[in-house]
């Protein structure tokens, strides 16, 4: 049982590039998260799910985007990354509102 | 919009020493309030969560306690030890909005 496994760790990225950052669950969570870190600004959720085929936006979608194809999926889409997408980036999981898992993040710098 | 505060932002306190973190919100109409802790360059682990029904809940050193009406929760850690330092976070689950975090509290506790 891995819990929530991010992937990558760590990335650099160029102004303008695009990535996806991955994320799965193995504990058959119907809600998924996604949330970034900056410096003293807390965690701010950027979509969400609540189940298979479901998403919604979270407080700052803006420049990113989600698909929740799989129970155990949920992949956050960059798209024309710029330096104030510069994060730690946390997957999390749920089943309702039960204890929430988090993942270990993924660091991304944009140069 | 649920708004969660945390105070104080840091805290150092001698090991031994008993100690409460607080943690207030705007809307009342919560399913739960968790309590996370992080440490540096990691993820987060849930430490506790007390349901809406629920007045507190304990493991080991810890307790923390809600209290709806007012908006307030509080984590209390008995006889603190150095490996309890790390940043402690609070988060409510409340109608259509997933964890809402508040900014954290940094403990150091010094041997």
């Amino acid at each position: 049982n891995a819990g929530v496994t991010q992937t990558p760790k760590f990335r650099i990225l160029k102004i303008g590039q695009s990535m996806t950052l991955q994320c799965a669950q193995d504990m058959n969570h119907n809600y998924m998260y996604w949330y970034r870190q900056d410096p003293g600004m807390g965690l701010k959720l950027i979509y969400y799910s609540v189940g298979a085929g479901i998403t919604d936006k979270g407080e700052v979608p803006n420049g990113y985007n989600v698909s929740r194809s799989t129970t155990e999926d949920f992949p956050l889409r960059l798209e024309l990354a710029a330096p104030s997408q510069t994060s730690v980036y946390f997957c999390a999981s749920s089943y309702g509102t039960a204890d929430t898992f988090f993942g270990q993040g993924t660091r991304l710098t944009v140069v | 919009k649920q708004e969660v505060t945390q105070i104080p932002a840091a805290l150092s306190v001698p090991e031994g020493e008993n100690l409460v973190l607080n943690c207030s919100f705007t809307d009342s109409a919560i399913y739960n309030l968790q309590w996370f802790r992080q440490d540096p360059g990691k993820g987060l682990t849930s430490l506790l969560l007390i349901q809406s029904s629920q007045r507190e809940q304990t493991s080991g050193r810890l307790n923390a306690s809600l209290d709806k009406s007012s908006g307030r929760s509080t984590l209390y850690i008995a006889a603190s030890q150095p490996g309890d330092s790390a940043t402690y976070l609070c988060a409510t689950f409340s109608g259509n909005t997933p964890l809402v975090f508040g900014k954290g509290t940094r403990l150091s506790v010094i041997a």
